[in-house]
């Protein structure tokens, strides 16, 4: 149970187009869900954490225009990254806790999604 | 801020070797701290967890140990199997920034027969 999937799982685009990644809870409900990204060699960074029905809340220094979260259903969050530049091309993982469970640990993670904006 | 450290990879050992991953902390207050592994292809789960100092978290053979005083939690295991060939990351979260975890860079081992 809690499996939590990506797509897709690899992208590359052009810069100044956007890319949309889905992260999906395929067994559970997701209240909450959190998209990191991974810069080669670097710790995997919060960049948002995102509520059903609500808007996202952003870490410190993460453009919210340019990384557009939407977490409609309870089982669906999308991040967009608008008009991406190579600065962007990173490795980006989702997670999602369960209602109710709310602690750390209980984040259930994608597989991620490798972005290369050329 | 809050910051965790982990030895530089890849580690490259033999199978039945012994494992050990460093790891190390920078927090404010009484963190939990975590273990995540990544296989090939999967997501990250959790491995292991310790919620206090001197709590010894353990799973699947591996081991660590909440050292307060060292502000350590070295991921260790007595004899390494092929199958535990992944990405290994440790993690702490501290309570005042809710869920949020804080990861280290990541350590890849690989085990050869």
């Amino acid at each position: 149970g809690a499996v939590v999937s990506q797509h897709p799982s690899r992208v590359i685009c052009k810069s100044g187009t956007s890319v949309k990644i889905e992260c999906r809870s395929l067994d559970f409900q997701a209240t909450t869900m959190f998209w990191y990204r991974q810069f080669p060699k670097q710790s995997l960074m919060l960049m948002a954490t995102s509520n059903e029905g609500s808007k996202a809340t952003y870490e410190q220094g993460v453009e919210k225009d340019k990384f557009l979260i939407n977490h409609a259903s309870l089982t669906l969050s999308t991040l967009t990254v608008t008009s991406a530049h190579p600065e962007d091309s990173s490795f980006y993982i989702c997670s999602a806790t369960q209602q109710g469970r709310a602690r750390a640990y209980e984040q259930y993670f994608g597989p991620g999604t490798r972005l290369t904006v050329t | 801020g809050n910051s965790v450290t982990q030895m530089e990879g890849p580690v490259t050992l033999s199978e039945e070797a012994f494992l050990t991953i460093n790891c190390t902390y920078t927090a404010t207050g009484y963190p939990s701290l975590f273990w995540y592994v990544q296989y090939p292809g999967e997501g990250l789960q959790l491995l292991l967890k310790a919620t206090k100092a001197d709590d010894k978290g353990s799973n699947k053979g591996f081991e660590a140990t909440y050292r307060k005083e060292t502000t350590s939690f070295h991921l260790e295991k007595g004899s390494v199997q092929v199958s535990d060939s992944a990405v290994y990351f440790c993690a702490l979260s501290d309570s005042q920034a809710g869920t949020a975890l804080i990861f280290g860079k990541g350590t890849t081992l690989s085990v050869s027969s």
